[in-house]
């Protein structure tokens, strides 16, 4: 268990409307991550954070902001919902293995935009 | 464009049987590689890391690696159905806490 919730776990929403997704995090780490995932796509990276209000865009960034104004927590905001970005949203958090470094995933929220 | 390819399966073995998972990148200075698997609705998990050429055993578990090729490999010995998942192969194409590049994974099915 890395320690990880995220918030709602599901949700459905209506195109045009704020979301945001909640990532909390008990062991103080730096590093926090917001993926999508897709089918056909992949998991990918939509922002990440290295510390915080120290955040950087990901691959799949249009469309999200996101937050960190203290460590345990990472929000990522969907400004205006629209249908693309019903997805899985898996938010994660980085350690230190070996000689690098891994990431440990959530359990996943899982929205709809209708 | 940094890239990690799989074959997206599905990769059917039948139970006991050695399943064989293949994964290349395009980043040629990429250090840190992992395989992670995934089971339908569920998160990712981390079952393997590896950072050396050569090969890595944990368990039923054995993660190969030839950084000269650009290609990794996980084999999973004596596969039992509850195997099944969708394996993904994660690259870290930078350094230290660089986020992964995933690929879009593979899916097994362990026939019993």
């Amino acid at each position: 268990d890395a320690g990880i919730t995220q918030s709602p776990r599901h949700k459905v929403t209506e195109t045009g409307t704020p979301v945001t997704l909640r990532c909390h995090q008990t062991e103080n780490h730096r590093y926090m991550y917001w993926y999508r995932q897709d089918p056909g796509h992949g998991l990918r990276l939509i922002h990440y954070s290295y510390g915080v209000k120290d955040t950087d865009k990901g691959e799949v960034s249009d469309g999200y902001s996101v937050s960190r104004s203290k460590t345990e927590d990472f929000l990522l905001t969907l400004e205006s919902a629209t249908s693309s970005q019903t997805s899985v949203y898996f938010c994660a958090i980085s350690y230190q293995m070996g000689s690098g470094n891994t990431i440990y995933f959530g359990e996943g929220s899982w929205l709809t935009v209708v | 464009q940094k890239e990690v390819e799989q074959n997206s399966g599905p990769l059917s073995v039948p139970e006991g049987a050695i399943a064989s998972l293949n994964c290349t990148y395009s980043d040629r200075g990429s250090q840190s590689f992992f395989w992670y698997r995934q089971y339908s609705g569920k998160s990712p998990e981390l079952i393997m890391s590896i950072y050396s050429n050569g090969d890595k055993e944990d368990g039923r578990f054995t993660a190969q690696l030839n950084k000269a090729s650009q290609y990794v490999s996980l084999l999973i010995r004596d596969s039992q159905p509850s195997d099944s998942a969708t394996y993904l192969c994660a690259v870290n194409m930078g350094s230290g806490n660089t986020p992964l590049v995933f690929g879009k994974g593979t899916r097994l099915s362990v026939i019993a």
